[in-house]
């Protein structure tokens, strides 16, 4: 079975703080793709990054970082120095290799609300 | 820029109506989907399309159909809309394995 789960269902943090949203994937497929979305009030998710199976070294994109491990089948989002514009829900994504149409399957969405 | 535009971001429709949702892509993309958004439970998958004429059943197909009559325009119809409908519903568009591309999003409610 494919699946995805964010546990975390609301994160407050205040802001300048550190957040890590967590995600944690099930597939039996050796080859996969794993995303994260941001969806801000305005409604339109928003592509932050993609991960294939094969890569599991640690991106860095500014203040957005990932951690990707295979050995517990996790899929973490670091936020560092949080800031207000960072309040949104956040949506961790698989793609399975034996999918042949680029449908994702979505975790349930993390909403970080980051107070000043 | 990918754009993906769904025609309304707010609906209201009574019950039984027949409700069409439009969507249309600017990227020559194969790949449309819909998907059904719901506190809790995050996005589901409706339908999708992998080429004009082609769709296949999501996740919860049931209440809904869907047409692609041109590769560039995936719409959603609500044969006989029924409040438990009420959800915001979003269109995406794909190239097989990049990511997809989002719209606003179409926030229905059946009275």
């Amino acid at each position: 079975a494919q699946k995805v789960t964010q546990a975390q269902t609301e994160i407050s943090v205040v802001e300048k703080e550190d957040v890590t949203l967590d995600c944690v994937y099930e597939t039996r497929d050796t080859t996969y793709y794993l995303f994260w979305y941001k969806q801000p009030p305005s409604g339109e998710l928003v592509f932050l990054i993609r991960r294939n199976s094969f890569d599991e070294q640690n991106e860095i994109s500014g203040r957005y970082s990932w951690n990707f491990q295979k050995s517990t089948s996790s899929f973490n989002f670091t936020i560092t120095a949080s800031q207000v514009v960072d309040s949104a829900v956040y949506f961790c994504a698989l793609l399975h290799g034996s999918s042949n149409t680029g449908k994702l399957i979505f975790g349930q969405g993390t909403t970080l609300q980051v107070k000043p | 820029d990918v754009k993906v535009t769904q025609s309304s971001r707010y609906l209201v429709k009574r019950t039984g109506e027949k409700v069409f949702l439009e969507c249309v892509q600017d990227m020559d993309h194969e790949n449309m989907f819909w998907y059904r958004q719901d506190p809790g439970l995050g996005l589901r998958l409706i339908y999708f399309s992998y080429d004009v004429k082609m769709k296949e059943k999501g996740d919860i197909p049931e209440g809904y159909s869907v047409s692609r009559e041109k590769k560039e325009r995936f719409s959603l119809i609500l044969e006989s809309a029924s409040t438990n409908q009420t959800s915001m519903y979003l269109c995406a568009s794909s190239l097989l394995w990049s990511p997809l591309h989002f719209g606003n999003g179409t926030r229905l409610t059946v009275t």
